[in-house]
C-alpha cells in the first residue's frame, strides 16, 4: 500500500540559510499535517491542511511557512535557521471521512526528514 | 490545554512476558487515540486507533482499551517479542475541531531474549 512520502531524508543547512521540505500524502488523502520532533522529545504539532486551505496551527515560528498544492502535496518552508530547528520534521496524512474498520481521521506518518543546522 | 503522559518512560522485560502500556490524558473531550510505535531515528507506525464510542481495537498480539471517564488508554502486548522492542507513543485528538494530535513523551520498551 502507497505510503506518505517524504524528501529529503536528510538534510544539513547552515545557520540562516533556508530550506525546503516536501510531503507527498497517501493518494486520495485530503488533510496533511506537519509535526515537528526534537532530540528526545515527543512530536509536536506545527500546521495543517485540509483539501488546500491551512486547517489548523500550532506552535510554528513565524519563520516557517507551509502550503499544500493543487495536487495535494505539501511543502514546509523554514527561514533564518537557528540550530535549534535541529529536528525530525514529519508529515502525516489522514482521509476525513470513515476508513475501512470504522477508523476516522487515522494519520499515517512519512518517514520524516531529519533537518541538522549547524 | 490537552496533556497526554505515559508512565513509566522506560520499560525492560524478558522475552514471552504480557505487557501492560499506559497512557492517561487530562482532556476527557476526546475523539480518537492513536497508538505509535517508533523505531530509533525512524518515522512513527500507526498501531491501533480507538475512536472515542469505542472500547478497545484488536490487531494481532497488541489490545488496546480506551476509559474516556477516568481519562486512561492501556496498549496490551500478548508474549512480547525481541522485535518488539521500540519507543510507544500514544496521541489523542481532541474534540472541537482540531485534527491535531497531542502526543505523550512515549515508553521506551526493550524486550531481552
Amino acid at each position: 500500500a502507497a505510503g506518505v512520502i517524504q524528501s529529503p531524508r536528510h538534510l544539513i543547512k547552515e545557520k540562516r540559510e533556508t530550506a525546503t521540505l516536501k510531503c507527498y500524502p497517501i493518494p486520495r488523502h485530503d488533510t496533511v499535517y506537519w509535526y515537528q520532533q526534537g532530540p528526545g522529545q515527543d512530536p509536536q504539532f506545527l500546521i495543517s491542511f485540509y483539501e488546500k486551505m491551512q486547517s489548523d496551527k500550532g506552535s510554528i515560528p513565524d519563520r516557517f511557512s507551509a502550503q499544500q498544492f493543487s495536487d495535494y502535496h505539501s511543502e514546509l518552508n523554514m527561514s533564518s535557521l537557528e540550530l535549534g530547528d535541529s529536528a525530525l520534521y514529519f508529515c502525516a496524512s489522514s482521509l476525513s471521512g470513515l476508513l475501512a474498520g470504522g477508523r476516522w481521521n487515522e494519520q499515517f506518518f512519512g518517514p520524516g526528514t531529519r533537518l541538522t543546522v549547524l | 490545554k490537552q496533556e497526554v503522559t505515559q508512565i513509566p518512560a522506560a520499560l525492560s522485560v524478558p522475552e514471552g512476558e504480557n505487557l501492560v502500556l499506559n497512557c492517561s490524558f487530562t482532556d476527557s473531550a476526546i475523539y480518537n487515540l492513536q497508538w505509535f510505535r517508533q523505531d530509533p531515528g525512524k518515522g512513527l507506525t500507526s498501531l491501533l486507533l480507538i475512536q472515542s464510542s469505542q472500547r478497545e481495537q484488536t490487531s494481532g498480539r497488541l489490545n488496546a482499551s480506551l476509559d474516556k471517564s477516568s481519562g486512561r488508554s492501556t496498549l496490551y502486548i500478548a508474549a512480547s517479542q525481541p522485535g518488539d522492542s521500540a519507543t510507544y507513543l500514544c496521541a489523542m485528538m481532541g474534540q472541537g475541531g482540531s485534527e491535531k494530535l497531542v502526543f505523550g513523551k512515549g515508553m521506551k520498551l526493550t524486550v531481552n531474549p
